[in-house]
C-alpha cells in the first residue's frame, strides 16, 4: 500500500553542524506534510509543516523542502545542538478531507556528537 | 500553553482484561485522533473523531472501540487484551476538521499487557 518512508534509520552529526533528514513518500495525492520530533518516552512534537503548493518553508533553525516531482521531503536543522537528539518522523495527511489520520514514516534517529 | 492531556500515563493489565484510556484535547480543539506506537515503530493511526462523530478509521482492531463526548474528551476502550497490545498510545487533537490542520500530540499512555 502507499506509505511514507525514510532513507536512513540513524544519522550521526557533530554538534554545530547542519543536519539533513530525508523522507520519501508514495502518495502523489498527499497535500500536507509534517515533521515531528520524538524524544524517548514522549509524544511526537510538531516541528514544521508544509503544504503541497509550496516547495520550501523555514522556521527557527529548521527548513523543510518538498520536491513533488520525485516525491521527496527533507528537514534541515541548522547548527545542531545536543537538544536536537531525538527520532524525527515525517508524516503525511492525504487529500481526502476530514479528520484524516496521519501516515508516518519509519523515523530517523538523530545522534549529536560533541 | 495548554497541551493534550492523557490518562493514565502508565497502565499494566493482564491478558484478556479490559482497559480504558482517556484523552483531553487542547481547549477549543474539537477533533481527536488515536495512535498506537509499538517499540521502535512509527505511530499507527487508529481512529479519529470530529464533533463526537467518528471521522476516519485506521488500523483499529475490532476489540477496540472509542468515542468522543460532549466536552470533546475521548476514550479508547480496549477489550480482550493481548500481549501484542503492549505499546504507547497517543492521542492528538486539532482545532477543526480538516486534512491540513496540525495535529498536536499528548504525552501518551504506556500500556503493558502481561
Amino acid at each position: 500500500g502507499e506509505s511514507v518512508g525514510l532513507h536512513l534509520p540513524t544519522l550521526s552529526v557533530q554538534e554545530g553542524d547542519n543536519s539533513i533528514i530525508n523522507c520519501a513518500y508514495s502518495n502523489s495525492a498527499s497535500d500536507y506534510f509534517i515533521w515531528y520530533k520524538q524524544e524517548s518516552g514522549k509524544g511526537p512534537q510538531f516541528i514544521i509543516d508544509i503544504r503541497s503548493n509550496m516547495d520550501k518553508r523555514q522556521g527557527q533553525r529548521v527548513t523543510v523542502l518538498l520536491n513533488k516531482t520525485v516525491k521527496h521531503l527533507s528537514l534541515q536543522i541548522a547548527a545542531t545542538q545536543p537538544g536536537d537528539s531525538a527520532v524525527y518522523f515525517c508524516a503525511e495527511n492525504g487529500s481526502g478531507g476530514g479528520a484524516d489520520g496521519l501516515t508516518f514514516g519509519k523515523g530517523t534517529h538523530l545522534i549529536i556528537q560533541p | 500553553a495548554a497541551g493534550v492531556i492523557q490518562s493514565p500515563r502508565h497502565l499494566i493489565k493482564e491478558k484478556r482484561e479490559t482497559a480504558t484510556l482517556k484523552c483531553y484535547p487542547i481547549p477549543r480543539h474539537d477533533t481527536v485522533y488515536w495512535y498506537q506506537q509499538g517499540p521502535g515503530q512509527d505511530p499507527q493511526f487508529l481512529i479519529s473523531f470530529y464533533e463526537k462523530m467518528q471521522s476516519d478509521k485506521g488500523s483499529i482492531p475490532d476489540r477496540f472501540s472509542a468515542q468522543q463526548f460532549s466536552d470533546y474528551h475521548s476514550e479508547l476502550n480496549m477489550s480482550s487484551l493481548e500481549l501484542g497490545d503492549s505499546a504507547l498510545y497517543f492521542c492528538a487533537s486539532s482545532p477543526r476538521r480538516g486534512s491540513t490542520d496540525t495535529q498536536y500530540f499528548g504525552p501518551g499512555t504506556r500500556l503493558t499487557v502481561l
